[in-house]
């Protein structure tokens, strides 16, 4: 019972570079996210996605990119990687359908810890 | 601007007692509130919620209580024990937007001990 996966754990990138942080789940939800933790910030959303091919803004969006290409999977994609974006990235999903329902909470993945130097 | 505030950034405990962790809002619109728990290296996993129709929601040792007027929250534990030392994030939903974002605080990291 696999959940959300992310990977990979850790990363170290250098400014400028590109990468993608991969986040796959098992659970057939339609709806799927991505948070970024800072400290004293909590979580705070970045994209998110309803379903397969349709995907939009949330709190922090810039820098980064998404796309929903079959329910399992929603990469995140660093472009040109800047150091205000290390972080811990979250990857969740919920099986609310098309909007996050009240009674189905969000599951997280373990998360990614990336560091831009 | 931060709609949901955790303004404790830490609590400690004694193992047995209550451990009363507090978040407040700001927007009017939030209609639905959940509490997550998270372990280090773990993603959050979610432990409590309560609907704006409601005061009061109880699972086992957890209690979430909603004064709407005074746009505060809190989530008691009782009684408190070392495997429950954890950071907590509350989080709020709807704000009148199209589809369902969560919005949470900034976390307190609860300790208790033995």
């Amino acid at each position: 019972n696999a959940g959300v996966t992310q990977t990979p754990k850790f990363q170290v990138l250098k400014t400028g570079q590109s990468m993608t942080l991969q986040c796959a789940q098992d659970m057939n939800h339609e709806y799927m996210s991505w948070y970024r933790q800072d400290p004293g910030m909590g979580l705070r959303l970045i994209h998110y996605s309803v379903g397969a091919g349709i995907t939009d803004q949330g709190e922090v969006p810039n820098g980064y990119n998404v796309s929903r290409s079959t329910t399992e999977d929603f990469p995140l994609r660093l472009l040109s990687a800047a150091p205000s974006q290390t972080s811990v990235y979250f990857c969740a999903s919920s099986g609310g359908g098309k909007t996050y329902s009240y009674n189905s909470p969000l599951h997280f993945g373990n998360g990614t810890r990336l560091t831009v130097t | 601007d931060q709609q949901v505030k955790q303004n404790s950034p830490s609590l400690s405990v004694q193992e047995g007692r209550i451990s009363i962790l507090n978040c407040d809002y700001t927007n009017s619109m939030f209609d639905y509130f959940l509490w997550y728990k998270k372990y280090p290296a773990e993603g959050p996993t979610f432990l409590i919620s309560i609907s704006s129709i409601k005061d009061k929601n109880e699972d086992g040792r957890f209690t979430v209580f909603l004064n709407k007027s005074a746009k505060h929250l809190s989530l008691h534990i009782v009684p408190s024990q070392p495997g429950d030392s954890a950071v907590y994030f509350c989080a709020a939903l709807g704000g009148g937007t199209s589809y369902g974002k969560l919005t949470f605080g900034q976390g307190t990291i609860l300790t208790v001990h033995p």
